[in-house]
């Protein structure tokens, strides 16, 4: 079984330029998770999507973060305009869902997008 | 808020010896699960062992062990035999609610 697949692996940009970041989740997942880590952090929830429905946006910095998860598999996280501050590892995570059975709860995670803006 | 506590940023072991990486969280909830990843230099989040805190009995995952202890709110994670492999950064995370909280990590080095 594949997991879950993000690309690109690395991401190099000038301030200001827009990026995208796109995660495929584990076939059959449900919930697909979008994290921030920091150097030397632990991941911090930015988004979780439930299907296609973005139910926890809270973390979103909704000015110049968007994210979408069109027909409920697929996503794609963009940054416009990207900061500086922005520099930072975007890991992907997806899982069955909770209360859909034993082990639904455990997230799977990708190898992450690190950006770095110049 | 819960909050997830790693109190140990760096831990060392030598090769084939045991190592405990200490956790400690702050909820209100009942019910929850607690995880242990593991994150090698490749950034690859993997589970290592997880803990649902209605259950008494510690989980156990082949050289990894937990010793949870519900009340106190901790919850470590013990390596036996330590490979080689094992190096990488550790990170306890706590899930309620489908909220998943990550704490600070422990990097661990494995000597030779």
């Amino acid at each position: 079984e594949a997991g879950v697949v993000q690309s690109p692996r690395y991401k190099i940009i000038e301030k200001k330029q827009p990026v995208a970041f796109w995660c495929n989740p584990i076939s059959g997942h449900n919930t697909l998770y979008w994290y921030l880590q920091n150097l030397g952090q632990g991941p911090e929830l930015l988004i979780r999507y439930e299907n296609e429905e973005a139910v926890d946006d809270s973390q979103l910095p909704k000015d110049r973060f968007s994210a979408e998860r069109l027909k409920g598999v697929d996503s794609t996280l963009k940054i416009q305009p990207a900061e500086l501050g922005d520099s930072a590892v975007y890991l992907c995570a997806s899982s069955p869902g909770w209360g859909t059975g034993t082990g639904s709860y455990e997230q799977y995670f990708g190898p992450g997008t690190r950006l770095t803006v110049t | 808020a819960q909050t997830v506590t790693q109190s140990q940023p760096e831990m060392s072991v030598q090769e084939a010896e045991t190592v405990t990486l200490s956790c400690t969280y702050d909820t209100s909830e009942s019910d929850y699960y607690l995880f242990w990843y593991k994150q090698p230099p490749s950034r690859q989040m993997i589970l290592v062992i997880r803990q649902e805190a209605y259950k008494q009995q510690n989980a156990t995952e082949n050289r990894f062990s937990v010793n949870f202890q519900k009340a106190a709110k901790s919850f470590s994670l013990k390596i036996s035999d330590s490979q080689l492999g094992d190096a990488a950064m550790y990170f306890c995370a706590y899930a309620s609610n489908e909220k998943l909280t990550f704490g600070t990590g422990t990097r661990l080095t494995i000597i030779p």
